[in-house]
């Protein structure tokens, strides 16, 4: 069975005091992994898909990468706004399924 | 380019009755994907529709059912309520993967929230 694990569940951080959250996933026949930032009552905002293990993606302070059983999002000096919960989901054939998410807070 | 859209925004049933979300996809896309997301949990998958037709769907029971219209818009209906229905209720779309198996990207609407008394 699919299953997707995020860690820490809840992170807080300075302003500017960089750090890495995790998804570690096992699923078979993987097609990609997504990473998702969600505010609270709202629907998640799409950030990156990671196809095959050894790809990175970045946008502004974040930074995705995958290996073949996890996936870190490295998060660099980051700032209040950035706080959110992030979300790993794995796609394979017909199915979707999302971790439970790092609550991220950021102190000025 | 128009997002994702859902509505209602809140909705309140009582045990027993039955609901009907609607979704809206981004236009230039095909498929919907329903998602039900209960408080500090990540999204459940529901269902997927592509061309009208279930293409994928979660554990969840019969008494979840879907629609998808000719322009691709969705409903999702839950008959016989039950308080764990209570939660976040996303609607999802994104372009059909095709056979390819290539991953696609999902946008997500901001969500119908559900309660159940």
């Amino acid at each position: 069975e699919d299953q997707v694990t995020q860690s820490p569940e809840a992170l807080r951080l300075q302003e500017g005091e960089s750090s890495s959250l995790n998804c570690s996933y096992t699923v078979s026949g993987l097609r990609g992994l997504f990473w998702y930032r969600q505010d609270p009552g709202k629907g998640p905002e799409f950030l990156f898909t990671l196809y095959s293990a050894g790809e990175e993606k970045e946008k502004e302070r974040l930074k995705a990468t995958l290996t073949k059983k996890e996936s870190f999002l490295h998060i660099t000096a980051p700032k209040p706004e950035d706080s959110a919960t992030y979300l790993c989901a794995v796609q394979a054939p017909e199915r979707v399924r999302f971790g439970a998410g790092t609550r991220l807070t950021v102190k000025p | 380019e128009t997002g994702v859209t859902q509505s209602p925004t809140h909705l309140i049933k009582t045990r027993g009755q039955q609901v009907t979300l609607r979704c809206s996809s981004q236009s230039g896309h095909n498929t919907v994907s329903w998602y039900q997301q209960a408080l500090g949990q990540g999204p459940q998958f529901i269902f997927q529709y592509y061309r009208e037709e279930e293409n994928g769907r979660g554990n969840f029971p019969p008494r979840f059912s879907g629609l998808q219209f000719p322009n691709y818009s969705s409903e999702l209906n839950v008959n016989a309520l039950e308080l764990d229905d209570s939660a976040l209720y996303l609607c999802a779309s994104s372009s059909f993967p095709g056979l390819a198996g290539d991953p696609y990207e999902q946008y997500f609407g901001p969500g119908t929230r559900l309660t159940v008394t």
